[in-house]
């Protein structure tokens, strides 16, 4: 089935720890999108991705760090997590030739930082 | 710049009647309009949009929505609400000339009382 998948579904991490959430799609888009959700303030983009080997900065990127080697994946790192980091993390994409203004989402990862 | 305000983060119908899930946005340009929909753990589904043309957009699920310039909404309606409708409610904005960066409020939960 087309879409995209993330991983870990959840994860506990200790403060300074890093931690990778992993974001692959299927689709062959061009962009892609980390963002964060917050109770309250809705989806926040981190960083984002519009082709393979770039990468730009959101509205909320320090502490996090993204990479984009290839078409399908787009890894979001934190180098050393803190508790102001918890929050549920969605990947998105879009083929923003075909269809630039709409985005799928992937079903997110929920991050606890103790 | 662009902003998202969704009036109300809880709202609470009965079943069969009337939803409507307000929407304000602030855009320098021209805006593409989204609702996204998200039921419990689960990822952002596309309910319906706004780019040009045609200012009431029908969406998925019988949900239909108004893009209005003069109020700078986008109001989300459905005549008659049914259980399945219980989800968190995203409204966002783009700038067409910005690519698809989404910048999204801060959500609204709907409840349908039986």
């Amino acid at each position: 089935i087309a879409g995209i998948t993330q991983a870990p579904t959840s994860q506990i991490l200790a403060a300074g720890r890093r931690m990778t959430l992993r974001c692959t799609q299927d689709m062959r888009h061009n962009a892609m999108y980390w963002y964060r959700q917050d109770l309250g303030l809705g989806l926040r983009l981190i960083h984002y991705s519009n082709t393979a080997g770039t990468t730009g900065k959101g509205e909320v990127p320090d502490g996090y760090s993204v990479s984009r080697a290839n078409t399908d994946d787009f890894p979001l790192t934190l180098a050393s997590a803190v508790p102001s980091q918890t929050s549920v993390y969605f990947c998105a994409s879009s083929d923003t030739l075909a269809a630039p203004d709409t985005q799928y989402f992937g079903p997110g990862t929920r991050l606890t930082v103790l | 710049a662009q902003s998202v305000t969704q009036l109300g983060s809880h709202v609470s119908v009965s079943e069969g009647a009337l939803v409507l899930l307000r929407c304000n946005y602030s855009s320098s340009v021209p805006p593409y309009l989204f609702w996204y929909v998200q039921y419990p753990n689960q990822g952002l589904q596309l309910l319906l949009k706004y780019t040009t043309g045609a200012t009431l957009v029908k969406g998925i699920n019988g949900f239909e929505a108004e893009f209005k310039k003069s109020e700078t909404s986008f109001h989300l309606t459905k005549p008659s609400a049914h259980m399945s409708d219980a989800a968190e409610y995203f409204c966002a904005v783009s700038a067409r000339r910005a690519g698809n960066m989404l910048t999204f409020g801060g959500g609204t939960r709907l409840m349908v009382k039986p």
